[in-house]
């Protein structure tokens, strides 16, 4: 069985600039969620991908853009970035979009440092 | 709103028992989890309750009373590689998780 994995694993930027962040979920899922994780806090839900649409949004302003690939793979692209953009950045896998009652098997993060 | 509280620190003995709290309000609900979280590394799923009672698995037990909005991960026989931070989430019935701040836990000799 293949898990989630994420890339780059760590990076680093600055204001102003772009990034792209990318996932391939677990072998058979058909969704990708992704979240921001900030130093010492929770995971906050930034948007999931259902058959590449999105498919529910959390509170990101629009610079936080998504993509899914017909292999269910994802993207996560973030423009001008700002210093508060630093976090660990997670994808999770799970089956069935709104309708999923399982648990988000989760990748090792993406660690983005803003300078 | 959506509002998940957790103690953010709690500090155990090895050996030991300890229960970590967590009590929710959301939109709605439809399952509330427990992860494990080693620093730098990635949530691992810990447990899983969708209707009231507790859930045993291990050394790990998670309760759910969906009335009180209150849920906790109880720990037994504390090791000190269980020093990690622990995350209540809840399904708001929209496939999505809402995470609380997380609980980290020093397990000292």
């Amino acid at each position: 069985e293949t898990g989630v994995t994420q890339s780059p694993t760590h990076l680093i930027k600055t204001r102003g600039q772009q990034v792209t962040l990318r996932c391939s979920s677990q072998s058979g899922h058909n969704t990708v969620s992704w979240y921001q994780q900030a130093l010492g806090q929770g995971p906050q839900f930034i948007f999931q991908y259902y058959r590449e649409e999105e498919n529910g949004r959390g509170n990101f302003p629009p610079r936080f853009s998504g993509l899914q690939f017909p292999n269910y793979s994802s993207e996560l692209n973030v423009n001008a970035l700002e210093l508060d953009d630093s976090a660990l950045y997670l994808c999770a896998s799970s089956l069935g979009g709104q309708l999923n009652t399982g648990e988000l098997f989760f990748g090792e993060g993406s660690r983005l440092t803003v300078l | 709103g959506q509002n998940i509280d957790q103690p953010t620190e709690m500090t155990a003995t090895e050996g030991a028992i300890v229960q970590i709290n967590c009590t929710y309000q959301t939109s709605g609900f439809n399952g509330l989890f427990w992860y494990q979280q080693h620093a730098g590394e990635a949530p691992t799923f810990l447990s899983y309750n969708v209707l009231d009672g507790l859930e045993e698995k291990g050394r790990f037990s998670s309760f759910l009373s969906r009335s009180k909005g209150y849920s906790y991960l109880l720990l037994k026989e504390l090791q000190m590689k269980d020093s990690a931070s622990y995350l209540c989430a809840v399904n708001d019935n929209t496939g999505k998780l809402i995470f609380g701040q997380g609980t980290t836990l020093q397990v000292k000799p």
